[in-house]
C-alpha cells in the first residue's frame, strides 16, 4: 500500500515568520506531485504540480522544491500573513496508466498566529 | 470557465436512512469525476470514480455508491447509512487525460454527520 506522509501535522506560526513543512513519498512508481491548499469553508485549490527531481516551483511568498530520488518534497511559505492559514495538502500521481489515481496525505494545518 | 456545484453543503442523517450527495460540473465535456471521503485527521480518501457515463470504479469497499446519470452528473448514494460513513464528502473533477500536469477541481463539499 503506498503512503504519503506530511509533517507536522498542524503547525502555529507568528506573522511575518517563514515556514516549511514536508511531503514524504515512496520514490517508486513516481509520475507527479501535487501541492494544494485547502482554506476552511473552501474548496482545497491546486498550488503546484512537480514532475521532475530537483523541480522548484514558486507562486508569489510559496514555493516547493522537489526530490524524487529520497521522496520528499518541501513546501515553503515566506513572511507568512494570515491569509496563508490552511490545511496544504499534497498528493502523489503513480505512473500515468493510473491517471485517477492521486494518493493523499493527510495534510498540514497552518495557523498564523498575528 | 468550468465549474463544479456539489450539495447539500451539510447533512445529518440516522442511522440506516439513505443518502444521495449530488454533484454536477459545467463547462466542460467528458470530464472524469471523482468522490472523496476526507475522515477526521486523515488525508483524502478516493471513493468512486468515473471516466464516463454509467462507468464507475470503487476503490474502497464500502456502504456506498455511485453512479453517473449523465456526463457531467456524479452522484453519491447509500441505501441505508453506517455510523462510520460520518465524514466530509468531496466532489471533483479532472480532465480525461494521463497528462502528468492535471489537476483535480474540486466542489465546495458535504458535511455528513450520521446520528
Amino acid at each position: 500500500i503506498l503512503n504519503v506522509e506530511q509533517s507536522p501535522q498542524s503547525l502555529h506560526v507568528q506573522e511575518g515568520d517563514s515556514t516549511n513543512f514536508t511531503c514524504s513519498f515512496p520514490s517508486s512508481n513516481f509520475y507527479a506531485l501535487h501541492w494544494y491548499r485547502w482554506e476552511t469553508a473552501k474548496s482545497p485549490e491546486a498550488l503546484f504540480v512537480m514532475t521532475l527531481n530537483g523541480d522548484e516551483k514558486k507562486k508569489g511568498r510559496i514555493s516547493a522544491t522537489l526530490n524524487t530520488k529520497e521522496g520528499y518534497s518541501y513546501l515553503y511559505i515566506k513572511g507568512s500573513q494570515p491569509e496563508d492559514s490552511a490545511t496544504y495538502l499534497c498528493a502523489l500521481r503513480i505512473v500515468p496508466d493510473s491517471n485517477y489515481q492521486l494518493i493523499w496525505g493527510a495534510g498540514t494545518k497552518l495557523i498564523i498566529k498575528p | 470557465s468550468q465549474t463544479i456545484h456539489q450539495w447539500p453543503a451539510t447533512l445529518v442523517q440516522p442511522v440506516g436512512s439513505p443518502l444521495s450527495l449530488e454533484c454536477t460540473v459545467e463547462g466542460t465535456s467528458n470530464p472524469n469525476l471523482y468522490w472523496y471521503r476526507q475522515a477526521a485527521g486523515r488525508g483524502l480518501q478516493l471513493l468512486f470514480y468515473s471516466v464516463g457515463i454509467g462507468q464507475i470504479s470503487s476503490e474502497v469497499p464500502q456502504n456506498l455508491s455511485a453512479s453517473r446519470p449523465q456526463d457531467r452528473q456524479f452522484i453519491l448514494s447509500s441505501k441505508k447509512l453506517l455510523l462510520s460513513d460520518s465524514g466530509f464528502y468531496l466532489c471533483a473533477w479532472s480532465h480525461l487525460t494521463g497528462l502528468m500536469n492535471t489537476e483535480a477541481f474540486f466542489g465546495q463539499g458535504t458535511r455528513l454527520t450520521v446520528v
